[in-house]
């Protein structure tokens, strides 16, 4: 069955700490995978996504994502976080027709 | 440029009543697609579209009917709502070949 695991609900970290967040996805075909962002009350943004190609990925907002096959993650990071970044985060794998299969999301706290 | 707009932001309606969620996007994208978001779930797709005159269901269909006539337009009825249907509802599209799905700002829906 195809799905998106995210293993932290919730992480805090302190302003100019670096940052992972974990994603563990399991999909039949070449995975289409993708960060999204949502702030309290917004919708979601995309920061960054992988199709093909390096696999290194950089986003918006100074964060950067590595796909590993063997290990069917697509781990999110940031060198030093920033209270903006408070939000909450998703990956999600696309299927056909753009069908995304998300994550439960891990909500992100930034101490000052 | 408006990107998805979603109408209404808020609704509270009674178990039983009925209503449509409004989508319109003006990229003229092929791909349009409804999303509920629940506390720990994530997004899970609903219905999605991916054409004029052309739907199908997503994972969790039941209680909900959509239609697209349009290039433009992807509402998303319930026919007689549930409490089971409170949640906040996102409307998505994309271009064709699984690339960024943009979301809309979402609609906030409680059922009593």
């Amino acid at each position: 069955a195809q799905s998106v695991t995210q293993p932290d609900i919730h992480i805090t970290v302190s302003e100019g700490a670096s940052l992972e967040l974990r994603c563990n996805y399991s999909y039949g075909a070449t995975p289409y995978l993708f960060w999204y962002v949502q702030s309290p009350g917004q919708g979601l943004q995309l920061l960054l996504k992988y199709f093909s190609g390096d696999t290194l990925v950089q986003g918006i907002k100074g964060f950067e994502a590595e796909f590993k096959r063997s290990q069917s993650s697509f781990n999110l990071r940031k060198p030093s976080v920033h209270w903006s970044d408070a939000a909450e985060y998703f990956c999600a794998v696309g299927g056909g027709y753009n069908k995304l299969i998300f994550g439960a999301g891990t909500r992100l706290a930034v101490h000052p | 440029n408006a990107g998805v707009t979603q109408t209404p932001k808020f609704q509270v309606l009674k178990t039983g009543q009925s209503m449509t969620l409004q989508c319109a996007q003006d990229m003229n994208h092929e791909y349009m697609s409804w999303y509920r978001q629940d506390p720990g779930m994530g997004l899970r797709l609903i219905h999605y579209s991916v054409g004029a005159g052309i739907t199908d269901q997503g994972e969790v269909p039941n209680g909900y009917n959509v239609s697209r006539s349009t290039t433009e337009d992807f509402p998303l009825r319930l026919l007689s709502a549930a409490p089971s249907q409170t949640s906040v509802y996102f409307c998505a599209s994309a271009r064709m070949g699984n690339t960024e799905a943009f979301f809309g700002q979402g609609t906030r829906l409680t059922v009593v």
